[in-house]
């Protein structure tokens, strides 16, 4: 069975703070992993990672993906209040039409 | 160039009356995909529709729901006969060509009575 699992469930850290964001999964013909964050509502997109080892990077936000070992991590340094969000890993499979399975999220909170 | 837009944000339904969801993709997006969120729970598949076509339904109750994406016209999430257990924030997502990047609407919150 496909499955995304996400830790840790939650996390509350002080601003400035470096946090890392786990996401492991079991998906048929893997084509890609996405990160997104979620304020309040609509889910916005981070990153889209398909190739082993190689960093994407946005400010301060970076994620990697090991293949091998299947699981992603999404690293956020020198934390804001604004980073305050739920963060979903979605893995995306080849096969069949609904191959997007998201996991939990991750539900950070950042106390000033 | 407006992105996913759903509406209404928040929809208050008794139990037995019916719940009608509407999402409209960004422009140029054929694709649409709707979801379901439950507290603490993640995002789960329910229906995806390309223009007057479901291509993959396996994610929505066999009974009461139904989802339609016509010619002319946003996407429509139909629930008849709302019981409790469907109370759930209610996600659109569009894409031009399926699948990978997704842009999400703002949601709908349905609560029932």
């Amino acid at each position: 069975e496909d499955k995304v699992v996400q830790s840790p469930l939650s996390l509350v850290v002080h601003e400035g703070d470096t946090v890392t964001l786990n996401c492991s999964y079991e998906v048929t013909n893997f084509r890609s992993l996405l990160w997104y964050k979620q304020e309040k509502k609509a889910p916005t997109f981070l990153f889209m990672l398909t190739s082993s080892g190689i960093e994407k990077k946005s400010g301060r936000l970076s994620s990697i993906l090991d293949k091998k070992e299947l699981f992603s991590i999404l690293n956020i340094t020198a934390t804001q209040t604004g980073d305050s969000a739920i963060y979903l890993c979605a893995v995306e499979s080849q096969t069949g039409a609904n191959n997007l399975f998201f996991g939990t999220g991750t539900r950070l909170t950042v106390i000033p | 160039n407006a992105g996913v837009m759903q509406n209404p944000r928040h929809l208050v339904r008794r139990r037995g009356q019916e719940a009608r969801l509407r999402c409209s993709p960004m422009k140029g997006h054929s694709h649409v995909y709707w979801y379901r969120q439950l507290p603490e729970e993640g995002l789960k598949f329910m229906v995806y529709l390309q223009k007057e076509n479901i291509i993959d339904e396996s994610g929505m109750p066999k009974e009461r729901f139904s989802a339609e994406f016509p010619k002319e016209g946003p996407s429509i999430l139909r629930i008849q006969q709302v019981v409790r257990g469907d109370s759930a924030a209610y996600f659109c997502a569009s894409s031009p060509q399926g699948r990978q990047k997704l842009f999400f609407g703002s949601g709908t919150q349905l609560s029932v009575l």
